[in-house]
Formats: structure tokens, sequence, C-alpha cells
């Protein structure tokens, strides 16, 4: 069976320190995978998705980015911090159908 | 893209019948109609997908009208725990371009006693 990975779970940032988030899937080859955004009471917001290694489309103009230099590994990244940037990330991963599968989260706070 | 529009929020009682309905009048012909269930700080879940008439499994139904400008997410007897904000998304999976598949507010549903 399919599973999805996110650590860290929970994570407490100063502004203007780098991130790194890592979401990894197991049991599956060649996924569609995502990273998204919630902040507090808000929708998700797509910020990245890519279609295969290597390849990286942002949704969403940002000081954030992602990368893909594995099949089934997906980071999401930042230089600098903001305030702005707290919120649950979510990574997830679908195959043929958009059915997508969510991992459980980080969640991030940026002081 | 094809947006979608949805109730803000949704009031309901333990064992009535919720519906749902979500607006997609840009819905291209090669769309599916998605939705998913989140609960607080997890991520959301699948809950069923359709492209016309109607669409049955354990969890709901889906109801999608000839011209498939909207939809409705049927809920039969809602317990507690079906509280949790709904979503609704139309995309085509076969297409190749996973961008479309946009996530909006979302329908907060709350159950009570």
């Amino acid at each position: 069976s399919q599973t999805i990975h996110q650590w860290p779970a929970t994570l407490v940032q100063p502004v203007g320190s780098p991130l790194s988030l890592e979401c990894t899937v197991e049991g599956t080859s060649n996924p569609n995978l995502y990273w998204y955004r919630q902040a507090a009471g808000r929708g998700l917001q797509l910020l990245f998705y890519s279609v295969g290694i290597g390849q990286i489309s942002s949704e969403v103009p940002q000081n954030l980015s992602a990368s893909r230099p594995q099949d089934r590994q997906f980071i999401l990244s930042s230089k600098k911090l903001l305030l702005s940037d707290s919120g649950f990330y979510l990574c997830a991963w679908s195959a043929l159908s958009n059915e997508q599968f969510f991992g459980p989260g980080t969640r991030l706070t940026v002081l | 893209l094809a947006k979608t529009t949805q109730p803000i929020s949704m009031d309901s009682y333990e064992g009535q019948e919720v519906n749902i309905t979500c607006s997609h009048n840009n819905i291209a012909t090669n769309d599916y109609i998605t939705w998913y269930q989140q609960f607080p700080s997890q991520g959301p879940r699948f809950i069923i997908q359709g492209y016309k008439t109607k669409v049955t499994n354990e969890v709901a139904s889906l109801f999608i009208p000839a011209d498939r400008k909207s939809s409705t997410l049927s809920l039969p007897r809602v317990s507690l725990s079906d509280t949790a904000v709904y979503y609704c998304l139309v995309g085509d999976p076969y297409g190749g371009s996973q961008g479309n598949l946009i996530f909006g507010k979302g329908t907060k549903l709350s159950v009570k006693p």
C-alpha cells in the first residue's frame, strides 16, 4: 500500500531563517506531487506541483521554492522566512485519477 | 480553470441529511467533480468523484445535473463526527496538467446534537 510521510510535524522558526520541509511517498512510482499551504481558518492554497523528477510548476509567486531530487521525494524550501509563511503545509500525491492523498502535514510558526 | 463556489458554512443536527451544493459554471468537457473532507489539523480525505448524473458510495452521494454546472454532495444521516470542512474540486484527471486541481475555501459543516 502507498504511504506518504512529512517531517517535521511541527516547526517554530524565526523570521529570516531558512526552511526545509520534506515529503516522501512509498509504494508507488512516478506520482504527481503537490505542496499546499493552509493559513489559519483559510482554504488550501496550491503552492507547487510536480509531474516528474526535476519538473516543478509554481502556482503562486512567493519566497518559497520546491525541488524534486528523486521520484518520490518532494522538498519545500525558503531562504528567508516571512511572518506570512506561517501555516499548515500539506504534501499530497496522486496517480492517474485526480484523487489526491495527503500527508499528515507540518505546522509552521514563524515568529 | 474551472472555479468553484460553495457556501462558507452550514449547520445541521444529528440524523439529518445534509446537501452541500457547489457551482462550477465554467466546467470543461473533460473535468470531473471531486469532493474532499478535512478535519482540523489533518489533510483532506477523498469522499467521492463523479462526471455526470449520480454517484453513490458507502459515505455519500453526488448528484450532477445534465448541464454539469453544479453538483450536490449529499451526506445521509450525519453524525457529530461529520463536522468538517468539505471541498469541491473540478479538474481533468487525465489531462496531464495537475495545476488545475484547485481547492476553494470549502464549506464548514457543523453538526449539532
